[in-house]
């Protein structure tokens, strides 16, 4: 039974680009939530999407959207890069009255 | 304004004895905390809950004490095995709320 998968695993991007991060929820999950996790620092919450809407949103810029698709499958797309966007991208999925959020391993992605 | 407080950012333990990882929070909102231990190149794996109605709960070697009128919690593992060494994170979550808020995290090592 897989987990959560995050694609790609490292991606290195040049300051003003913008880049599309991808999630795969654990089997049975429909809730996706993704996190910002800068060195150093606790996992900062960006996002969540329920039923391809986003239904929370963190204290994150317009430059962050993101997607959900009919399988549940999300995306995380960053406008206009910076350098302080240089983090792992964490990715979490749940259900409702479930057990919890499981987390992927992240995306390492690097601003240059 | 950090609203869930890890204030050790390291502990070295002795192998069998008791570690015990601290968090504070500020916001009286929170209902429901949670303990998340990360490995390198992993993400957060769930450890142990508890919700506010309660003060303690067990899991094994895991107990979380909760001090609802300090907003304190703490994690006690007993005994402490190398395999534990990891980052632990504290988060805790709102009624109603869609996002978890996590402290910065604390390094455990355990010397064999």
């Amino acid at each position: 039974d897989a987990g959560v998968t995050q694609s790609p695993t490292h991606l290195i991007k040049t300051r003003g680009q913008q880049v599309t991060l991808r999630c795969s929820p654990k089997s049975g999950h429909d809730t996706v939530s993704w996190y910002q996790q800068a060195l150093g620092q606790g996992p900062q919450f960006i996002f969540q999407y329920y039923e391809e809407e986003e239904r929370q949103r963190g204290n994150f810029p317009d430059r962050f959207s993101g997607h959900q698709f009919p399988n549940y499958s999300s995306e995380l797309n960053v406008n206009a890069l910076l350098l302080g966007d240089s983090a792992l991208y964490l990715c979490a999925s749940s259900q409702p009255g479930g057990d919890g959020y499981t987390f992927g391993s992240g995306t390492r992605l690097t601003v240059v | 304004d950090q609203q869930v407080k890890q204030n050790s950012p390291s502990l070295s333990v002795q192998e069998g004895r008791i570690s015990i990882l601290n968090c504070d929070y500020t916001n009286s909102m929170f209902d429901y905390f949670l303990w998340y231990k990360k490995y390198p190149a992993e993400g957060p794996t769930f450890l142990i809950s508890i919700s506010s109605i309660k003060d303690k709960n067990e899991d094994g070697r895991f107990t979380v004490f909760l001090n609802k009128s300090a907003k304190h919690l703490s994690l006690h593992i007993v005994p402490s095995q190398p395999g534990d060494s990891a980052v632990y994170f504290c988060a805790a979550e709102g009624a109603g709320s869609y996002q978890l808020t996590f402290g910065k995290g604390t390094k455990l090592s355990v010397i064999p």
